[in-house]
């Protein structure tokens, strides 16, 4: 199957830092990326849709101008954590899809300690 | 906002059981599939499920379909010690042109051995 990776796999910043999670797609083009957040023990949450070349569509309750994304390439999608704080302390996972009715891939998560 | 709700939400099980996981969604779907996950690590696809199908196997597995209860089944036969995870159906909310994977809260499976 087609590989998504990660990086960094884990960090760690210190509050009011921000810190950016590369998504790559390395085997296929993806139009569309998919950003989720876990926190422990819960399920994975969606954050945000990005289609290449486009803004991101932000899910209900998910600040924008906190996490940034830019999916500037067929193969490349970023969030960046603005002005971290302990509370985002998080797992990020995200997604790629090549296209309408393809399948999704999933990279393998980063996690986020804020400091 | 989620889309599936699973349940139980946690299973302890002797080895070499079968366990049983259940999940609800609320929109119509395309299809449905089971993620498996480890603590800590990320997401192992199990299988998919189209929305015209009813059942589907492979290994171990099975899963079932019943969209006329908007319901889904992920049976593990045999269960082994590797089994312990957490387990996730998601389903693809076919809102405007996104189609996007939303998942259920997850069944936390533990085999005892």
């Amino acid at each position: 199957g087609a590989v998504v990776s990660q990086h960094p796999s884990r960090v760690i910043c210190k509050s009011g830092t921000s810190v950016k999670i590369e998504c790559r797609s390395l085997d296929f083009q993806a139009t569309t990326m998919f950003w989720y957040r876990q926190f422990p023990k819960q399920s994975l949450m969606l954050m945000a849709t990005s289609n290449e070349g486009s803004k991101a569509t932000y899910e209900q309750g998910v600040e924008k101008d906190k996490f940034l994304i830019n999916h500037a390439s067929l193969t490349l999608s970023t969030l960046t954590v603005t002005s971290a704080h302990p509370e985002d302390s998080s797992f990020y996972i995200c997604s790629a899809r090549q296209g309408m009715g393809y399948e999704q891939y999933f990279g393998p998560g980063t996690r986020l300690t804020v400091t | 906002s989620q889309q599936g709700e699973e349940d139980p939400q946690a299973l302890s099980i002797q080895e070499g059981e079968n366990a049983t996981m259940n999940c609800s969604y609320k929109t119509s779907i395309n299809n449905l599939q089971w993620y498996r996950q480890n603590s800590g690590r990320g997401l192992v696809h199990l299988i998919l499920i189209r929305s015209n199908e009813r059942e589907k196997h492979s290994g171990r597995l099975r899963v079932t379909l019943d969209t006329s209860k908007k319901s889904s089944s992920l049976l593990i036969t045999a269960s082994r010690a590797a089994d312990t995870a957490s387990y996730f159906c998601a389903t693809d909310a076919n809102r405007n042109r996104d189609d996007k994977i939303i998942f259920g809260k997850g069944t936390r499976l533990h085999i005892l051995p």
